[in-house]
């Protein structure tokens, strides 16, 4: 079984509105949560990474939180707009420094 | 120069074809990764290089092939491969294998196994 799941699978919203991306993972001893964007045919790149110990990070319009009790995490994306179409992907890192990839999440912003 | 970059981007390749995939990493990092991305699925590791040592080979059948000449190089040889292995491949660096800091990926190879 995966340990890290993201839900939704896809979501589709309207440019400027908002929304949140859910990742739930199981890694233990846990390091750092990572959530990467990743755009069509292109490679994922880093949004943001927080340790067990930080609770909210942001970057521009996207803020990660994470609650490292329940193990869960979410990134939310203000005010869409068309280039934040793309597949968000979390990622766990474990203290022995393995990485556990989610499928991702497929968002689509439309005009 | 972007910092990690992939070639060829696109590659179709018969089951008997023998190909390569090409990996340079500008970030004078030390460790360098394949993954396999399918559709729909989780990335999955494939191999590591840390300071041109294999550290990881992630039960990946030998029909792909690794290797890693410096720091900055990584190379994937591909032989024989099968309709299944078609997939996005990316290669990766970090600092180094204790993975504790950012992962830079490319653009990825898109591969067609006919």
């Amino acid at each position: 079984k995966n340990q890290v799941e993201q839900s939704p699978q896809s979501l589709i919203i309207l440019e400027g509105k908002n929304c949140t991306l859910q990742c739930n993972y199981t890694v233990s001893p846990f390091s750092n949560l990572r959530w990467y964007k990743q755009d069509t045919g292109r490679g994922p790149v880093s949004l943001t990474i927080m340790t067990f110990s930080e609770n909210t990070k942001s970057n521009g319009r996207y803020t990660a939180t994470l609650d490292a009790d329940t193990k869960q995490s979410s990134l939310h994306i203000t005010a869409s707009q068309l280039s934040d179409s793309a597949s968000y992907i979390c990622v766990a890192c474990s203290n022995d420094y393995k990485l556990s990839f989610g499928a991702g999440t497929t968002v689509t912003v439309r005009a | 120069e972007t910092g990690v970059t992939q070639t060829p981007r696109h590659l179709v390749m018969g089951m008997t074809n023998k190909k390569s995939l090409k990996c340079e990493q500008h970030l004078g990092h030390n460790a360098m990764y394949w993954y396999k991305q399918s559709a729909k699925k989780p990335l999955e590791l494939m191999f590591v290089y840390n300071f041109k040592e294999q550290t990881e080979n992630n039960s990946v059948p030998s029909r792909f092939s690794p290797e890693c000449p410096n720091s900055s190089h990584l190379f994937l040889h591909l032989h024989t491969l099968q309709p299944e292995d078609s997939a996005l491949y990316l290669c990766a660096s970090s600092q180094d294998s204790a993975n504790t800091g950012e992962l830079f990926f490319g653009e990825g190879s898109r591969l067609t196994v006919l």
